[in-house]
């Protein structure tokens, strides 16, 4: 199975300033023959199912705020928040899905 | 609009069976794949396994984790699909979810999710 490790576990960040959580993955989830990361980033607030912000590495799902970005190749990504809001409390997680889908161990952004 | 119920999750004793249901709506149930997906409280997600749609006849993958003891089924004629859960431990106490999965054939991310039901397995 592919391992997917996320840094930090957590993270503090002051309203309007820039969130970056980060998503390694154990082998590359990059398809040559399509040029596409295998990798999905959800975000998770209390109570409530995982919701898709990102696929592909980098394609935002329709309605997700232009604030949120995903980035990277290969075995490192990251998903930026650039001027964090109060919603965007929550416990975030990306996913690989190059092979069977496995999870990383999530991230926890709160308000410093 | 896509709706996903789970139902079935209860208070069972180490080594019992449960099945799990998940009814959907707001789509054309046969042409997409559903996932198995569990959390345990405070903790992360694990990827159970996926049944494919019609076009797929149906196949299934599961995670190394619960390979032989948990088994996926569908009936399109009733859109729901099922978790069928064999010699429960402890540490199958979770909240478990089905996802639609955004591929017909499966294996990539769920794009809808439902609110999930708690197994609890405790003596």
């Amino acid at each position: 199975d592919i391992v997917m490790t996320q840094s930090p576990d957590s993270l503090a960040v002051s309203l309007g300033e820039r969130a970056t959580i980060n998503c390694r993955s154990s082998q590359s989830i990059l398809y040559n023959s399509n040029n596409k990361n295998y990798l999905v980033w959800y975000q998770q607030k209390p109570g409530q199912p995982p919701k898709v912000l990102i696929s592909w590495a980098s394609t935002r799902e329709s309605g997700v705020p232009e604030r949120f970005s995903g980035s990277g190749s290969g075995t490192d990504f990251s998903l930026t928040i650039t001027s964090l809001q109060a919603e965007d409390v929550a416990v975030y997680y990306c996913q690989q899905y190059f092979t069977n889908p496995t999870f990383g161990g999530g991230t926890k952004v709160e308000i410093k | 609009e896509v709706h996903l119920v789970e139902s079935g999750g209860d208070l069972v004793q180490p080594g019992r069976s449960l099945r799990l249901s998940c009814a959907a709506s707001g789509f054309t149930f046969g042409d997409y794949a559903l996932n198995w997906v569990r959390q345990a409280p405070g903790k992360g997600l694990e990827w159970l396994g996926v049944i494919r749609g019609k076009a797929y006849d149906g196949t299934t993958e599961y995670a190394t984790s619960v390979k032989g003891r948990f088994t996926i089924s569908r009936d399109d004629s009733n859109s729901r699909v099922y978790l069928h859960m064999n010699d429960l431990k402890t540490e199958d106490t979770a909240f478990y979810y089905c996802t639609r999965d955004w591929a017909p054939a499966g294996g990539t991310f769920g794009d809808y999710w439902g609110q999930g039901t708690l197994v609890s397995v405790s003596s």
